[in-house]
């Protein structure tokens, strides 16, 4: 089992600029979910999906769109790409009912200049 | 009410020492209470957890000790070894919505 992957690793983007981040997970996991790590701040929620072609805000969604068309994929879009936007993104996903252990992505390392 | 909050920033042990990481949370709803240990370059992934039905949980050097009447609990590292320098996160969590709500990170290292 590969687990949770994401691709792609690095990215550099101009400001204005689009891009998908994608993560796929191969544990039918029922939850999946979008984080941004920055220095000194931890976690945050950016969106999360509790099913196949669901999906909620959390705590930071502005400037990011997400889609879950499939269960095992889980799709973050950045608009127009902004510097405040650079940070380390994470996926991670979960069996969801009863089970809270979140299961991580090696991350995605987004610079925009 | 949602956050975590967690103490110290940053931590330097001695080999063989005891590393220890305080968390305090103010939502009583909160019944889960991982901590989760991320390496550079990787994802954070699942040490160990509790629950608040008991006061500590113990697997191999790991410790949780958790005070359910001052809403605290924290990690204990015994025996620190170099192996162990990662950044270490607190969270918790609710049945309303399994997300995890959490604490802003100890970066820990264990000097040699």
């Amino acid at each position: 089992n590969a687990g949770v992957t994401q691709t792609p690793k690095f990215r550099v983007l101009k400001t204005g600029q689009s891009m998908t981040l994608l993560c796929a997970q191969d544990m039918n996991h029922e939850y999946m979910y979008w984080y941004r790590q920055d220095p000194g701040m931890g976690l945050r929620l950016i969106h999360y999906s509790v099913g196949e072609g669901t999906t909620a805000k959390g705590e930071v969604p502005d400037g990011y769109n997400v889609s879950r068309l499939k269960k095992q994929n889980f799709l973050l879009g950045l608009e127009s790409a902004a510097p405040s936007q650079t940070s380390v993104y994470f996926c991670a996903s979960s069996s969801g009912q009863a089970s809270y252990e979140q299961y991580f992505g090696p991350g995605t390392r987004l610079t925009v200049t | 009410q949602q956050q975590v909050k967690q103490s110290p920033q940053s931590l330097i042990v001695q080999k063989g020492g005891i590393s220890i990481i305080n968390c305090a949370y103010e939502n009583t709803a909160f019944d889960y209470f991982p901590w989760y240990q991320q390496f550079p370059g990787k994802g954070p992934a699942l040490l160990i957890a509790i629950r608040p039905d008991v006061s500590e949980k113990k697997e191999g050097r790991f410790t949780i000790s958790f005070n359910k009447s001052a809403k605290q609990f924290s990690l204990h590292i015994m025996d620190s070894q170099p192996g162990d320098s990662a950044t270490y996160f607190c969270a918790a969590s609710s049945k309303s919505n399994y997300q995890l709500i959490w604490g802003a990170g100890t970066k820990l290292i264990i000097k040699p």
